[in-house]
């Protein structure tokens, strides 16, 4: 039978174009947030963070922008190459207090295929 | 340096059958997570730990799993009896962070439960 499962969403790209890829968090009290990407077969592997004191972060062909007004977080990949295709994952954590554990809380993740 | 590692990659077992699922940390650091990835669920925390205690299981399903920390380079995921619906990739992740942030995930273990 057909399988029920989460529906990513999906982008596209050419070798060599940018590629921004979006996330909306609705907790307002999350102050860290963090990008991922998994590979097929892989575990995730960490890209870049951001505290929510920064509305903006640069690592390596990445940028990872906060806008806390409207709860949006995105991720831009600079000339985007076949080995970045992937599953993307933001997530959010905020400081619970106390044990000061923030507990990460994933969205579903987008597909990036980047086209040679 | 070594990142996490998990062991076994891939488990495949029959219903009612115990299933041990083992973690390394990187060295270091004081958290370790347990996850578990479906394409029905997506990524869920089991369990935390933090300095080889165990401080947030709520994400733990019921009483046939179970996970230790014996010491600060040895987690253990247990599941007895398995179910079918275990079947999942069950992923290990450190921290080195205060609040557990930047965690480093391992390979992952995929399981089958038949």
């Amino acid at each position: 039978g057909e399988s029920v499962g989460l529906h990513l969403p999906t982008l596209s790209v050419q070798e060599g174009d940018n590629s921004i890829i979006n996330c909306a968090y609705s907790n307002s009290a999350s102050d860290y947030f963090i990008w991922y990407k998994q590979e097929s077969g892989k575990g995730p592997q960490f890209i870049i963070d951001i505290r929510s004191n920064m509305d903006k972060r640069q690592g390596q062909r990445v940028t990872v922008l906060l806008n806390k007004t409207v709860k949006h977080l995105s991720l831009q990949i600079a000339a985007t190459q076949p080995g970045d295709s992937a599953v993307y994952f933001c997530a959010e954590s905020r400081n619970a207090g106390g044990t000061s554990y923030g507990k990460l809380t994933f969205g579903q993740g987008t597909i990036l295929t980047v086209h040679p | 340096d070594a990142g996490v590692i998990q062991s076994p990659r891939h488990e495949v077992t029959e219903m009612g059958q115990e299933v041990t699922l083992r973690c390394k940390p990187i060295s270091g650091h004081n958290s370790l997570f347990w996850y578990r990835q479906t394409m029905m669920r997506g990524l869920e925390l089991l369990i935390y730990f933090n300095n080889n205690v165990p401080i947030d299981d709520s994400g733990m399903p019921e009483d046939r799993f179970s996970a230790k920390m014996p010491n600060a380079s040895f987690s253990t995921l247990k599941i007895q009896p398995s179910e079918p619906r275990d079947s999942a990739v069950y992923f290990c992740a450190s921290s080195s962070r205060p609040r557990g942030e930047t965690q480093y995930f391992g390979p992952g273990t995929r399981l089958l439960v038949l």
